[in-house]
């Protein structure tokens, strides 16, 4: 059965500081990729998606990246980390119609 | 765009039924539905693909009418576990899911 994972659960991080957020698949080849942000009492914003690796299609202009090395990781960045950026930040995989989440990482920006 | 749901929020007694809408402005090629827990990703419930289907599992199904851009969710003889935020997705083009606002469901005892 495939598996997402999603590390750190938490982070904490000051205002300007760098970030990295990795997401790896269990248990499946090529899928598709996700990076969503949800924040506080909000709706899930897609902002990132890859059909494969190196494919990242960007959504919604802002100082994240993100970057797939392999075909079942993938990883968000940021050179500097803005207090809107707070949020709690999933990952998903689909691979056909379905789309699962991972378990998520909230990130608090101070 | 994002669709439309409604209610924003409902509460329940445990066996009363209630029905989640989510309207999309395009023309939509699936719907998925997701239930949240408080800190918790979302779950998937159920997929309704183009054609105007119904589906459900246990006491909760959902149909899409393709033509008026509509999903709905039924639950039926809630229970307490069904409290959550449920969210549909829209699918209008290639593997990308727009959400709804979400809707906040309350099942008290």
């Amino acid at each position: 059965s495939q598996t997402i994972h999603q590390w750190p659960a938490t982070l904490v991080q000051p205002v300007g500081s760098p970030l990295s957020l990795e997401c790896t698949v269990e248990g499946t080849s090529n899928p598709n990729l996700y990076w969503y942000r949800q924040a506080a009492g909000r709706g899930l914003q897609l902002l990132f998606y890859s059909v494969g690796i190196g494919q990242i299609s960007s959504e919604v202009p802002q100082n994240l990246s993100a970057s797939r090395p392999q075909d079942r990781q993938f990883i968000l960045s940021s050179k500097k980390l803005l207090l809107s950026d707070s949020g709690f930040y999933l990952c998903a995989w689909s691979r056909g119609n379905e789309q699962f989440f991972g378990p998520g990482t909230r990130l608090t920006v101070l | 765009q994002q669709p439309v749901q409604s209610p924003q929020a409902v509460i329940l007694r445990e066996g009363e039924d209630a029905v989640i809408n989510c309207s999309s402005s395009k023309a939509l090629y699936s719907v998925h539905w997701y239930r949240q827990k408080h800190g918790e990703a979302p779950v998937f419930l159920m997929i309704l693909l183009k054609g105007g289907e119904q589906k459900g599992h246990d006491k909760i199904s959902a149909s899409f009418n393709e033509k008026k851009q509509q999903s709905s969710l039924y639950l039926t003889a809630s229970q307490l576990s069904y409290s959550g935020t449920y969210f549909c997705g829209t699918e209008w083009e290639g593997n990308k899911l727009v959400f709804g606002a979400g809707t906040i469901l309350r099942v008290k005892s």
